[in-house]
């Protein structure tokens, strides 16, 4: 059965840093893999989604890598802004399925 | 595009009750999820439809839970004789089967209080 784990589980930086996420998952065989930002009491936003072909996607200040074969996946923002204060999920495609297993999220605040 | 939209957001009602969920997918998508996310965890995967087929169902989804996708449109997810537990946001995505990256498209949840 899959597993995804993310690391850490909240995290308080200054406004202006870099940061990663981290992504770890049981099952190295997997279809995609796809982050996304939750807004408390909202729903999920894809941010970038990744194939199990490549290795990285970036859109704008975001950049999510994938290595498959050890089973992780790492978020990186550069450039840290208080609007991007919200909880950063992991979420994995197994092989041969459609659903999408998530990790428990990381919870990041931005401090002006 | 008006993006996945599910009704009601809220809904409180007391144990041993019915329920029944909407959630409309973006237009030209022909795959539906429904989701189920409690509070500090992720999203848990309960069924899946393409077109008007239920084509997975989780161990989550108890005999209690039933959900439909008629004409491979909207669809409804029920609970029946809710229990506390049952207290959650329930989620829905769509995708396109047109589409290769499969990406999912989350609505805004319905958000279910037990009493």
């Amino acid at each position: 059965k899959q597993e995804v784990t993310q690391i850490p589980a909240a995290l308080s930086v200054p406004e202006g840093e870099n940061l990663v996420l981290n992504c770890s998952f049981t099952d190295s065989a997997i279809y995609n893999l796809q982050w996304f930002r939750q807004d408390p009491g909202k729903g999920l936003t894809s941010l970038l989604l990744i194939q199990s072909s490549q290795r990285e996607q970036t859109s704008g200040r975001l950049n999510a890598s994938l290595d498959k074969s050890s089973g992780r996946s790492t978020l990186y923002i550069a450039a840290s802004q208080p609007g991007d204060s919200a909880t950063y999920l992991c979420a994995v495609t197994d092989t041969g399925r459609r659903a999408l297993t998530f990790g428990s999220g990381t919870r990041l605040q931005v401090q002006p | 595009d008006t993006g996945v939209s599910q009704d009601p957001r809220h809904k409180i009602t007391k144990r041993g009750q019915n329920v029944t969920f909407r959630c409309d997918p973006i237009s030209e998508h022909n795959r539906l999820y429904w989701y189920r996310q409690t509070l500090g965890q992720g999203p848990e995967f309960l069924t899946y439809f393409q077109n008007e087929a239920q084509l997975e169902k989780s161990r989550l989804l108890s005999d209690r839970f039933s959900a439909e996708r008629p004409k491979g449109s909207f669809s409804t997810l029920e609970i029946q004789r809710t229990e506390q537990g049952d207290s959650a946001m329930y989620l829905c995505a769509s995708s396109s089967t047109g589409v290769i990256t499969d990406t999912q498209y989350f609505g805004p949840g319905t958000r279910l209080t037990v009493l």
